[in-house]
């Protein structure tokens, strides 16, 4: 889970596997967002989740959202090796700012 | 063209040097942003640029000084950094202010302050 001020948690599965990761927030959200980051380089937009949804699809990916718990989590199926990576969520801020604010991160590991 | 790119990729500067750090992009997003990453930890926000101009600074040092040229650049001055600021410096960019859109970052540049 990514949640207040815990360590990212790492993962380790094989290929094939399915991958959940949790996260929580805080503060009420217009949206959330799950990003990747492979080796330290830049963040890839995975998927946007409204407020008003409860679950949303794309390709191997599922987000759920549960704005009543505050939380969401992402779902990749069939994992690959090329999955191996860290994945935030990110919400607004409560700065009131309307910018991301990014949880602690997930990495995960997809061994062949 | 669907990218935003950083550039240099790598930067080594000294305490006492003046450095840039450029961010490129051409998709008429009308936000940019700059992040910092240490390793190991969610990138940080640090400036906004909305329609070209500064819309928040979350408390950066002067040593950090941002520039909007117009409105696909956007630089990042460094001056008299401290070794804690190595760091992956992050530009991001969104369709517009808010959170309806998702960013499109860069690659990053890696600094080390030496």
């Amino acid at each position: 889970s990514q949640q207040g001020e815990e360590d990212p948690q790492a993962w380790s599965i094989q290929e094939g596997e399915n991958a959940t990761m949790n996260c929580s927030y805080k503060t009420s959200i217009n949206n959330l967002q799950w990003y990747r980051q492979n080796s330290g380089r830049g963040l890839v937009h995975l998927i946007l989740i409204r407020s008003n949804e409860r679950e949303k699809h794309s390709g191997r990916l599922r987000v759920t959202l549960d704005t009543s718990k505050k939380s969401s989590s992402l779902l990749i199926t069939a994992s690959r090796a090329a999955d191996t990576a860290s994945y935030f969520c990110a919400t607004d801020d409560d700065s009131g700012y309307s910018t991301l604010t990014f949880g602690k991160g997930t990495m995960l590991l997809v061994s062949p | 063209d669907t990218e935003v790119t950083q550039t240099p990729k790598h930067l080594v500067m000294g305490m006492t040097n003046k450095k840039s750090l450029k961010c490129e992009q051409h998709m008429g997003h009308r936000a940019m942003y700059w992040y910092k990453q240490k390793a190991k930890k969610p990138p940080e926000l640090m400036f906004v640029y909305s329609y070209e101009k500064l819309s928040i600074n979350e408390s950066v040092p002067s040593r950090f000084s941002p520039e909007c040229p117009n409105s696909s650049l956007l630089n990042l001055h460094l001056h008299a950094l401290q070794p804690e600021d190595s760091a992956l410096y992050l530009c991001a960019s969104s369709q517009g202010p808010g959170l309806n859109y998702g960013y499109t970052f860069g690659s990053g540049t890696r600094l080390t302050v030496v």
